[in-house]
């Protein structure tokens, strides 16, 4: 099925591991985005890529770095886990260029704890 | 500052209710998008709506209606004769034109939660 897959789907870390969030997108969308969502806190935006070969800092970007590999793919990486970093992960994707059918789409998220 | 105000946390419903979800945002532009997802306990976010800041016209889709009014900034979302299956969290979220476009804003959410 067309869509936005990302891995793993949970994830246990102790304080100061790294680790790295795949995402894929098969929709040819240019524009890509991490976000994290928190308890009463709706998601918040991490990093996001507008096309391929950019990246640009959100709303929370600090413990994190991304890499936008391809067209298709928009990795996050957690160089020293934290505590803090415990949250539901959701990558998404659109295509900015097209306003008549400018919508995201998410993945199923990835749940991860940092003990 | 929070640009979307989702000022209900959660509402409680007993089946065949209705329920409306407010959203209250905040822009200068005049030219950007809100949405509104649905997260059920499974945990994804399911798409339900998506408005133009230049169509103020309501709009209905099944038991599903929303009210758009530019004048109070506001894009309120009603679901009619409730059922279990609506129960999840709702977000409402806006997309700028002076923000690049692609950064989505999320409210709060408010928790749906609908009672047999």
């Amino acid at each position: 099925n067309a869509g936005v897959t990302q891995t793993p789907k949970f994830q246990v870390l102790k304080t100061g591991q790294s680790m790295t969030l795949q995402c894929a997108q098969d929709m040819n969308h240019n524009s890509m985005y991490w976000y994290r969502q928190d308890p009463g806190m709706g998601l918040r935006l991490i990093y996001y890529s507008a096309s391929e070969g950019t990246t640009d800092k959100g709303e929370v970007p600090n413990g994190y770095n991304v890499s936008r590999l391809n067209k298709r793919e928009f990795s996050l990486r957690l160089e020293s886990a934290a505590p803090s970093q415990t949250s539901v992960y959701f990558c998404a994707s659109t295509d900015i260029s097209q306003p008549s059918n400018y919508g995201y789409t998410f993945g199923s998220g990835t749940r991860l704890t940092v003990v | 500052a929070q640009k979307v105000t989702q000022a209900q946390t959660e509402i409680s419903v007993v089946e065949k209710e209705d329920v409306t979800l407010d959203c209250v945002y905040e822009t200068r532009d005049t030219t950007y998008y809100l949405f509104w997802y649905k997260q059920p306990p499974s945990g994804e976010l399911v798409f339900l709506i998506r408005r133009n800041s230049f169509d103020e016209q309501n709009e209905i889709s099944g038991r599903y209606s929303w009210n758009f009014q530019k004048s109070t900034s506001s894009f309120n979302f009603t679901i009619t004769a409730s059922q279990v299956v609506d129960s999840a969290v709702y977000f409402c979220a806006l997309s700028e034109e002076t923000d690049s476009w692609g950064k989505l804003q999320f409210g709060a959410g408010t928790q749906v939660v609908v009672t047999p």
